[in-house]
């Protein structure tokens, strides 16, 4: 079955401190990888895609990514956390190539809370 | 970067009413957009995938005459929820997209039905 796991609901992170959040994957084909993040009462802005080529994916606000095909996993970091990150991260997958970039499957996100 | 507008933001109703929910992609064409369904604390549940032109592809579980999805332009998709009950009361989001682009997502819609 196709599925999205993120390990953590909830994670605090001090400001200036480094970030990594977790997901996994269980996905038939060859996957394209997400990361969206969502402020309360807001829709989802995406934060980097991997299609292919180099794992290491860079995205807005600092944060990158790195594809570990034989972990099944899309771990998302970032060095130095602000306070402005606090907020809603989905990891997401869906198919590749195919037009619409449809059906994606998203985990059941990890709240991010920064502490001054 | 892609710009998708969702209106209303939040709209609270009686229970039997019907509301509708519109989706404009701003500075593209969307060959098809998606609905998807938030509960509090959840995640994202896709409903429907509207391509232009055509009937909505609904996904299983989902009522398609309780949700009425319209395509009619390669920039506006709306969502009518039918005879709306507080069970229907959610955040819905839109997204919209064109040949092999990731999905871009609107700020959503918060129902609240009374």
């Amino acid at each position: 079955a196709q599925s999205v796991t993120q390990p953590d609901i909830h994670i605090t992170v001090s400001e200036g401190a480094s970030l990594e959040l977790r997901c996994n994957y269980s996905y038939g084909a060859t996957p394209y990888l997400f990361w969206y993040v969502q402020s309360p009462g807001q829709g989802l802005q995406l934060l980097l895609k991997y299609f292919s080529g180099d794992t290491l994916v860079q995205g807005i606000k600092g944060f990158e990514a790195e594809f570990k095909r034989s972990q099944s996993s899309f771990n998302l970091r970032k060095p130095s956390v602000h306070w402005s990150d606090a907020a809603e991260y989905f990891c997401a997958v869906g198919p590749g190539y195919g037009g619409s970039q449809g059906n994606l499957i998203f985990g059941k996100g990890t709240k991010l809370s920064v502490k001054p | 970067g892609a710009v998708v507008s969702q209106h209303p933001s939040w709209v609270i109703c009686k229970s039997g009413t019907s509301v509708k929910i519109e989706c404009r992609s701003l500075d593209f064409q969307a060959t098809t957009m998606f609905w998807y369904r938030q509960f509090p604390k959840q995640s994202l549940m896709l409903m429907a995938t509207s391509n232009e032109g055509s009937k909505a592809t609904y996904e299983q579980g989902v009522e398609k005459d309780k949700f009425l999805i319209n395509h009619a332009s390669l920039t506006l998709s709306t969502l009518t929820v039918t005879s709306a009950h507080p069970e229907d009361s959610s955040f819905y989001i839109c997204s919209a997209t064109h040949s092999n682009q990731p999905q871009h997502f609107g700020d959503g819609t918060r129902l609240s039905i009374l």
